[in-house]
Parts: C-alpha cells; structure tokens; sequence
C-alpha cells in the first residue's frame, strides 16, 4: 500500500518555465490538497478538492492551477515559475471529518 | 476564514520534562476538528493527536494530551516524560466540518528535547 506518493521529489526551474506535480493516493480518499512549506510560515494551503472533479482555492492560490480529472490524482500546475514559488510542497489526502490526512514525502522546488 | 495561531516559534525543554505547545484558531463554525501533526527531520508529517469540537472530554494519546477550551478557541499540546525522538516541528491544524473539510495549519512550533 503506497499511500500518497508525489512526483517528482526535487526539481529545479527556470523563471518562466512551467511544470506539474503529480499526487497520486491509493485509500480511495475524497479529500486531496496541496499546500506549500516555507520556513517560520507552516504550510499553507493552495488549492484543495473535495471530490473528483472539483476544486477550491485555498490562501494562496495565485500562480498555480489544479485539476482532479480521477479520484486518485490531484495535480498541481505552475503555469510561470517564479522565484517565489521556491519551496517544499506537499499533497495530502484524508478522508475527510476528524480522520488523520495522510502526506506525501513533499516534493523540493527550486525557481532560479 | 479560519486562522490557526501558534505563538511560539521555538521551545526547548529537558529530557523527561513536561512541555506544553500553544495554539489558537478563529472560527464561526460549531462543528469542526483538531489536530495536532510533527514533522521530525525527516520530512515526514504524522498524525499527534486529534480533537473532535463537540466532544467535551480532552483527547490523550500515551504522553501526548491536549487542553480544548472551546469557549477559548484554545487547543494546547501537552507532552509528558519528553524523549528525544519528540524533537520536531509540531504543527496546530484545524478542519472545517460536514461537506467543506478544508484542513487549515498553523505556523508551527520548532520543539527541542535537550539531553
């Protein structure tokens, strides 16, 4: 059993470039998100889907897309890298109400 | 918009020492969730503890404890008997409930458990 898994783990861009992570989950979880870890800020949440097919903007939704086409992927877009999207981001998947959110191992980006 | 408030960016505390980590959240909701997550060096986050806010009774989990003052919008973490391993970023999250579970985290509490 997998759980979350998230691809790439590291990557590194160049401005203006884009590029897609993948979060993939295998518990059949309704809930998936994406959120961003920056130090002294904690994690903060992008976007988020409640249900294949759809999606809602969490705090910081600006300059990244997503998409939900099937239950077990969440996929998070950056349609023009920038410096300020440097970070760690994680995907996470729960089932929802006061269940744990299972996480994946984060994915390192890095925008020169 | 719910806020989750942690105002202590680091701690230290001995070996075997009790510690209590801080958290505050702003919410209109009645019903809604609590979390407490760590993330060692690892990376890895995982589940501490978890708060159900209609549930009057404070959760425990081993050492692990918390003190809900839901009047307070206050969610605390006690750890008891701290060991070394309990050195962590320790996250505050707070879920919305029925039908729009977005998770919302807290800034973070950096723990160091001093030999």
């Amino acid at each position: 059993n997998a759980g979350v898994t998230q691809t790439p783990k590291f990557r590194v861009l160049k401005t203006g470039q884009s590029m897609t992570l993948l979060c993939a989950q295998d518990m059949n979880h309704e809930y998936m998100y994406w959120y961003r870890q920056d130090p002294g800020m904690g994690l903060r949440l992008i976007h988020y889907s409640v249900g294949e097919g759809t999606t809602a903007k969490g705090e910081v939704p600006d300059g990244y897309n997503v998409s939900r086409l099937k239950k077990q992927n969440f996929l998070l877009g950056l349609e023009s890298a920038a410096p300020s999207q440097t970070s760690v981001y994680f995907c996470a998947s729960s089932t929802g109400r006061s269940t744990e959110a299972f996480f994946g191992q984060g994915t390192r980006l890095t925008v020169v | 918009a719910q806020t989750v408030t942690q105002s202590q960016p680091e701690m230290s505390v001995q070996e075997a020492e009790t510690v209590t980590l801080s958290c505050t959240y702003d919410t209109s909701e009645n019903n809604y969730y609590l979390f407490w997550y760590k993330q060692p060096p690892s990376r890895q986050m995982i589940l501490v503890i978890r708060q159900e806010a209609y549930k009057q009774q404070n959760a425990t989990e081993n050492r692990f404890s918390v003190n809900f003052q839901k009047a307070a919008k206050s969610f605390s973490l006690k750890i008891s008997d701290s060991q070394l391993g309990d050195t962590a970023m320790y996250f505050c999250a707070f879920m919305n409930g029925f039908g729009n579970e977005k998770l919302t985290f807290g800034t973070g509490t950096r723990l160091t458990i001093i030999p």
